[in-house]
């Protein structure tokens, strides 16, 4: 149980393009998905969380305009990048929490992107 | 500030035994969060601690002091499969996790 997926898991794009990553909780719902970007050799950096049908909250450094989070439903939150740049290429991972007493959180299996 | 300290990166040969420590300063403390990542996956999770202790889960385990601030996380029987990073997170007051920058472990033969 608790399967998070991603799509798609790596994906090349030109720069000035727009590219979205979907991120599905697939065996249950999920109140809080987290979006991570993380650059070679690099930890883990939250991007942002995001609530079932509220705005997501940014990090500090992220920018909201860029990085458009949309968290539809509980079981899809969806990362677009806008206009991106050859600098925002990294590894994009989601996560998702159950919510309640939970807090353990759940990865999908990340995206590669490329900006060329 | 919020911090989160682990080593950069270990080394220890197969079939032995590591621990991994870490040490942190957060504002409040809902739980510690260990999690392996191989290089170019997604991290999965190992362990979590609310209580002091030991837990033990296999050939890992998991330790907390929530007086010293400190975990750490113990490998036995070290398999080459295990070369990965191990990232050390805390959930805070706000039960946001806040991440070490990870662990780097090599297994030599």
């Amino acid at each position: 149980g608790a399967v998070v997926s991603q799509h798609p898991s790596w994906v090349i794009c030109k720069s000035g393009t727009s590219v979205k990553i979907e991120c599905r909780s697939l065996d249950f719902q999920a109140t809080t998905m987290f979006w991570y970007r993380q650059f070679p050799k690099q930890s883990l950096m939250l991007m942002a969380t995001s609530n079932e049908g509220s705005k997501a909250t940014y990090e500090q450094g992220v920018e909201k305009d860029k990085f458009l989070i949309n968290h539809a439903s509980l079981t899809l939150s969806t990362l677009t990048v806008t206009s991106a740049h050859p600098e925002d290429s990294s590894f994009y991972i989601c996560s998702a929490r159950f919510g309640g007493d939970n807090y353990e959180q759940y990865f999908g299996p990340g995206t590669r992107l490329t900006v060329t | 500030g919020q911090n989160i300290d682990q080593p950069t990166e270990m080394t220890a040969t197969e079939g032995a035994i590591v621990q991994i420590n870490c040490t942190y300063q957060t504002s409040g403390f809902n739980g510690l969060f260990w999690y392996q990542q191989h290089a170019g996956e997604a991290p999965t999770f190992l362990s979590y601690n609310v209580l002091d202790g030991l837990e033990e889960k296999g050939r890992f385990s998991s330790f907390l002091s929530r007086s010293k601030g400190y975990s750490y996380l113990l490998l036995k029987e070290l398999q080459m499969k295990d070369s990965a990073s191990y990232l050390c997170a805390v959930l805070d007051s706000n039960y946001q996790l806040i991440w070490g920058a990870g662990t780097k472990l090599i297994i030599k033969p």
